[in-house]
């Protein structure tokens, strides 16, 4: 049972353009978001998070979407640069249990 | 601080052979976590630990031990290794509240043959 998914196993953008990676979950209880980073032979990088209070956070050329009626959250990299080619993962938690669930990952290819 | 590492980088294990892969954090931080991913897969969570003496189960726990006897290591213990288990392994670490990221460590590569 994948309680979080990405569907998009890759994705191309052309630099300066925007890079929307996408992440459904199922479990409703879940209450906290965050999207991680991953270039090859590293280990996940966090990136940026958002609480289920809100529907927006923003972070520099990086902002994560909530829509909880949807179960959806999407991360939008404005502009995007070879820089940021790498995998990214999505990840979601419950208060209180201290314990994270990853989606598959969508590697992302920005080319210059 | 060197945050989270972890020893070996690379391994080869024959088959019923056993190792343990060794984490430690230098921020103090109590919850850790040994995570696996597969190819084409996230990451899934084998152990975690809430602070020294204390771990518990996470999704795919079987063929694997753990311990914790200190707030700063938390090794991962695989006792008569199978192929299923080749993967790279992943150590992280979150401070004592709630709503935090995780720290990663650079993982461990294992093939077992």
């Amino acid at each position: 049972d994948q309680q979080v998914k990405q569907n998009s196993p890759s994705l191309s953008v052309q630099e300066g353009r925007i890079s929307i990676l996408n992440c459904d979950y199922t479990n409703s209880m879940f209450d906290y978001f965050l999207w991680y980073k991953k270039y090859p032979a590293e280990g996940p990088t966090f990136l940026i998070s958002i609480s289920s209070i809100k529907d927006k956070n923003e972070d520099g050329r990086f902002t994560v979407f909530l829509n909880k009626s949807a179960k959806h959250l999407s991360l939008h990299i404005v502009p995007s640069q070879p820089g940021d080619s790498a995998v990214y993962f999505c990840a979601a938690s419950t208060s209180g249990t201290y314990k994270y669930i990853f989606g598959t990952g969508t590697r992302l290819k920005v080319l210059a | 601080n060197a945050g989270v590492t972890q020893t070996p980088k690379f391994r080869i294990l024959k088959i019923g052979q056993s190792m343990t892969l060794q984490c430690t954090q230098d921020m103090n931080h109590n919850y850790m976590y040994w995570y696996r991913q597969d190819p084409g897969m996230g990451l899934k969570l084998i152990y975690y630990s809430v602070g020294a003496g204390i771990t518990d189960k996470g999704e795919v726990p079987n063929g694997y031990n753990v311990s914790r006897s200190t707030t700063e290591d938390f090794p991962l213990r695989l006792e008569l290794a199978a192929p299923s288990q080749t993967s790279v392994y992943f150590c992280a670490s979150t401070p004592s509240r709630d709503r935090t990221e995780q720290y990663f460590g650079p993982g461990t590569r294992l093939t077992v043959t």
